[in-house]
């Protein structure tokens, strides 16, 4: 059975520091992905990760994927108020996506 | 850009009507999918559909049934709509040729009373 196992499921941020998300996968894919969800909102795509060692960046954040580890990490550099969030990853099986259960994010100043 | 966009935005149905709710997508994806989200449990795949006329199960298709006869729309269909179908509905698309990279329509939050 597959699982997608996030971590935390809840996250407090104070702003300015910096945080990580951990997106854990059971069975072997090279696609991984990450998204975000703002209340009330549908899902907005933040990263794409196709191979094992991929990275990307995208100002405060950062994902990167080990396939060997079967772990994705969503870094969050500095966290401001705009990043309040939550955050999902999901993991990429043929044409379907299987998604975790989410982060929630709240910034604090 | 991609665009999906889902009929309603809000629904309220009664127990037991047929409920319908349509999905529309604009880049020539032939991937089209039904997710439910509720709180906790992240998103569940109802069902997929990889080509026009094609559907598959996904996690939790049971009391769903889908149609695609063209390859923009994909129509979810609740046979006979209970309350622990109470939930958000989500419509996304892809293409091999973008990484199967989702994109999501708005959403439709339904409430059966």
């Amino acid at each position: 059975e597959l699982k997608v196992e996030q971590n935390p499921l809840f996250l407090s941020m104070q702003e300015g520091k910096n945080y990580t998300i951990y997106c854990n996968y059971s069975t072997t894919s090279d696609r991984l992905y990450w998204y975000r969800q703002d209340p009330g909102k549908s899902l907005e795509s933040l990263f794409v990760l196709l191979s094992n060692g991929a990275v990307k960046q995208e100002g405060r954040l950062m994902a990167s994927l080990d396939t060997k580890a079967r772990l994705s990490t969503l870094h969050i550099t500095a966290a401001v108020h705009d990043l309040s969030a939550t955050y999902f990853c999901a993991w990429g099986n043929d044409y379907k996506l299987s998604f975790g259960a989410g982060t929630t994010v709240t910034v604090r100043a | 850009d991609v665009k999906v966009t889902q009929s309603s935005r809000y629904l309220v149905k009664r127990t037991g009507e047929k409920v319908f709710l349509e999905c529309v997508q604009d880049m020539d994806h032939e991937n089209m999918f039904w997710y439910r989200q509720d709180p906790g449990l992240g998103l569940r795949l109802i069902y997929f559909s990889y080509d026009v006329k094609m559907k598959e199960k996904g996690d939790i298709p049971e009391g769903y049934s889908v149609s695609r006869e063209k390859k923009e729309r994909f129509s979810l269909i609740l046979e006979s709509a209970s309350t622990n179908q109470t939930s958000m509905y989500l419509c996304a698309s892809s293409s091999q040729f973008t990484g199967f990279e989702a994109f999501f329509g708005q959403g439709t939050r339904l409430t059966v009373v």
